[in-house]
């Protein structure tokens, strides 16, 4: 089974309008983080937010937010007041257990264009 | 400010030839080091786990005598791809930790570009 689902190849959004990124995962472990990063045509992989298993309250940074629902094991993220900057690749990645050397698990990836 | 430094950033060699890549953590030490390998349009695959001082491990398929690892300081992780061919043509890119906080993401280099003609 996948450990990360990202069921969306491709999303369009219009400037100024939000956006929401779909994840799910699959783990058996009661500890684990949950991460999004933005990698833009040039390549480079830019970390957005982060919700670990025990946080209680959903992750924000600034125009994102990440809407946890541990019970259907979802980690979606919401990207408000979309910039034609937004424009990118978006992977959800998990991290099983408590040691942060522990390696990520990515998802697929959803294509994110921003339109005029 | 980037964390990571990763060199180079692209890479065109004949068939045969092998290829170091460096990956540098800037201002902290890392003994845990990542490296992955993405084709155009798919998701990003580890290859590796670098550590500091000890062996490299390697994820299952991964040829560790084809890719090789080198963690030889706390700030400095290599992959040399040994007599590389066309079919070793991808992205590679590293990642490293800043601390050993939970919440602590993996800090991403710019990547290298590889091509083997």
């Amino acid at each position: 089974a996948q450990k990360i689902t990202q069921t969306q190849p491709g999303m369009f959004v219009q400037e100024k309008e939000a956006v929401t990124l779909d994840c799910t995962y699959d783990t058996s472990d009661q500890s684990y983080g949950l991460f999004w990063y933005k990698q833009p045509s040039s390549g480079e992989m830019i970390f957005l937010i982060y919700q670990g298993s025990y946080d209680e309250q959903n992750a924000t940074e600034g125009r994102y937010s990440l809407n946890f629902q541990k019970a259907r094991k979802s980690a979606n993220l919401v990207i408000s007041a979309s910039q034609l900057g937004d424009s990118a690749m978006y992977f959800c990645a998990m991290r099983e257990g408590r040691d942060t050397a522990s390696k990520l698990t990515f998802g697929t990836g959803t294509r994110l264009q921003v339109t005029l | 400010g980037a964390v990571v430094s990763q060199h180079p950033s692209w890479v065109i060699c004949k068939s045969g030839t092998s290829v170091k890549i460096e990956c540098r953590s800037l201002d902290f030490q890392a003994t845990t080091m990542f490296w992955y390998r993405q084709f155009p349009k798919q998701s990003l695959m580890l290859m590796a786990t670098s550590n500091e001082g000890s062996k490299a491990t390697y994820e299952q398929g991964v040829e560790k005598d084809k890719f090789l690892i080198n963690h030889a300081s706390l700030t400095l992780s290599t992959l040399t791809v040994t007599s590389a061919h066309p079919e070793d043509s991808s992205f590679y890119i590293c990642s490293a930790i800043l601390g050993a906080w939970s919440n602590q993401p993996q800090h991403f280099g710019d990547g290298t570009r590889l091509s083997i003609l």
